[in-house]
């Protein structure tokens, strides 16, 4: 299985600032998702992170607020922008893995941010 | 687009006791798979399930699908501490790799 780490694993930001989440694999992988999770809530998905192109962004999440970065297969980063109390969750990098195998993502261990 | 709901939301069961927690797709699923989430942790790989009928387990947890393929539940007998937790199950979308997610099953189990 893949391992991923993601950084920070947890922040405290106040409002109208920025943070970059990093998400590094130790082999090269395809696809790159990031989800948020808000609390009691579960996962939704942001975006798709795709090497050597602008990332895909589902209805509701726009590039301006969570700007992406893929520079290569094995490193994304998310950040969130101007972040405001509403943007407290956690956020998770997944990628899915490049054998057969029946598990489909693999995640990391999150960031938990809060918001002040 | 395709929607997951599960139920119940959260679960407080003894230590001992069976429960089941249910997914229900709002269309037919091509790949179901069970998560669970330790709090404030990553997502832990259960179960994979993809025809209809099918039947997984795994120790004491066992995960069905059902012959149309909309819904699944995940059993698990005999409860204990370390089931605890979020159990999610995830929907493999049609024509990329990407999971859309269920609302989620809390579970407590205490002694």
């Amino acid at each position: 299985s893949a391992v991923i780490s993601q950084k920070p694993s947890r922040d405290i930001c106040q409002r109208g600032t920025s943070l970059t989440i990093q998400c590094q694999v130790d082999s090269q992988v395809t696809m790159m998702f990031w989800y948020r999770q808000q609390p009691g809530q579960s996962l939704t998905l942001i975006a798709t992170a795709n090497q050597g192109s602008e990332a895909t962004y589902e209805s509701g999440f726009v590039i301006d607020k969570f700007p992406i970065s893929r520079p290569n297969l094995t490193f994304s980063t998310l950040t969130v922008s101007n972040m405001s109390p509403e943007d407290s969750s956690i956020y998770l990098c997944s990628v899915a893995p490049w054998t057969d195998t029946n598990e489909k993502l693999f995640f990391g261990s999150g960031t938990q941010l809060s918001v002040l | 687009s395709q929607e997951l709901e599960q139920s119940p939301q959260s679960l407080i069961v003894q230590e001992g006791k069976n429960l089941t927690i249910n997914c229900t797709s709002s269309k037919t699923l091509y790949g179901l798979y069970w998560y669970k989430q330790k709090y404030g942790e990553g997502l832990i790989f259960l179960m994979m399930l993809q025809k209809g009928g099918e039947e997984k387990s795994h120790e004491k947890i066992t995960a069905k699908l059902d012959e149309k393929k909309q819904q699944s539940s995940l059993h698990i007998t005999a409860s204990q501490p370390s089931h605890a937790g979020i159990y999610l199950c995830g929907a493999e979308t049609t024509s990329t790799d990407k999971l859309i997610f269920g609302t989620g099953t809390r579970l407590q189990v205490f002694p």
